[in-house]
């Protein structure tokens, strides 16, 4: 059962590059989410996709696009990389019966 | 918009039991989690309460207040294992889709 997997797990970037993290998920779940946690905080969320073919912005969506290419995968795109866009990243997945979120194991974001 | 208050951090006993509190605001509720996160792992589910009362799944129960925007859960027989963070997190939004976390509650269990 791999569940809610995230690529990359670890990336430096340098300011002002560009990249994509990806996420898919075999659970057949409709809704799909990223959040980030920055050290000694809580997860906030950045975007969520109710279910495929929609978006819609969370807390912090400010720096970032989303695509939910289809029903399994739901990719986090940074285009001009921050050092504030520091930070470890969370790819979720969601039981529409339990409300559980299932997430992946993170991605390890260091912009310089 | 959706927020919620919880405790930052909470020290107790091994053996002991220990209740951490969860206040929220959010438009239209559908529901409130809880979350376990040791460090360096993802968070990790522990449970959710959709109507008034108290969940029990093992050592673990939560409970929910929706008249009052309050939830709590409640930790028996502490081990060390359960020195970690615990969260709670809204559902709300429209549809329910849109889900928010607190900031974390942080356990240390001692000896």
């Amino acid at each position: 059962n791999a569940g809610v997997t995230q690529t990359p797990k670890f990336q430096v970037l340098k300011t002002g590059q560009s990249m994509t993290l990806q996420c898919a998920q075999d659970m057949n779940h409709n809704s799909m989410y990223w959040y980030r946690q920055d050290p000694g905080m809580g997860l906030r969320l950045i975007y969520y996709s109710a279910s495929e073919g929609t978006t819609d912005k969370g807390e912090v969506p400010n720096g970032y696009n989303v695509s939910r290419l289809n029903k399994r995968e739901f990719s986090l795109r940074l285009e001009s990389a921050a050092p504030s866009q520091t930070s470890v990243y969370f790819c979720a997945s969601r039981d529409r019966n339990t409300g559980e979120l299932f997430f992946g194991e993170g991605s390890r974001l260091t912009v310089l | 918009g959706q927020s919620l208050e919880q405790p930052s951090e909470v020290t107790a006993v091994e053996g002991a039991i220990v209740q951490i509190n969860c206040t929220y605001q959010t438009s239209g509720f559908y529901g409130l989690s809880w979350y376990q996160q040791h460090d360096g792992g993802a968070p990790t589910f522990l449970s959710y309460n959709a109507l008034d009362g108290l969940e029990e799944t093992g050592r673990f129960s939560s409970f929910l207040s929706r008249s009052d925007s309050y939830g709590y859960l409640l930790l028996q027989e502490l081990q060390m294992k359960d020195s970690a963070s615990y969260f709670c997190a809204v559902r709300g939004g429209t549809g329910g889709f849109k889900t928010i976390f607190g900031a974390g509650t942080r356990l240390f269990v001692k000896a």
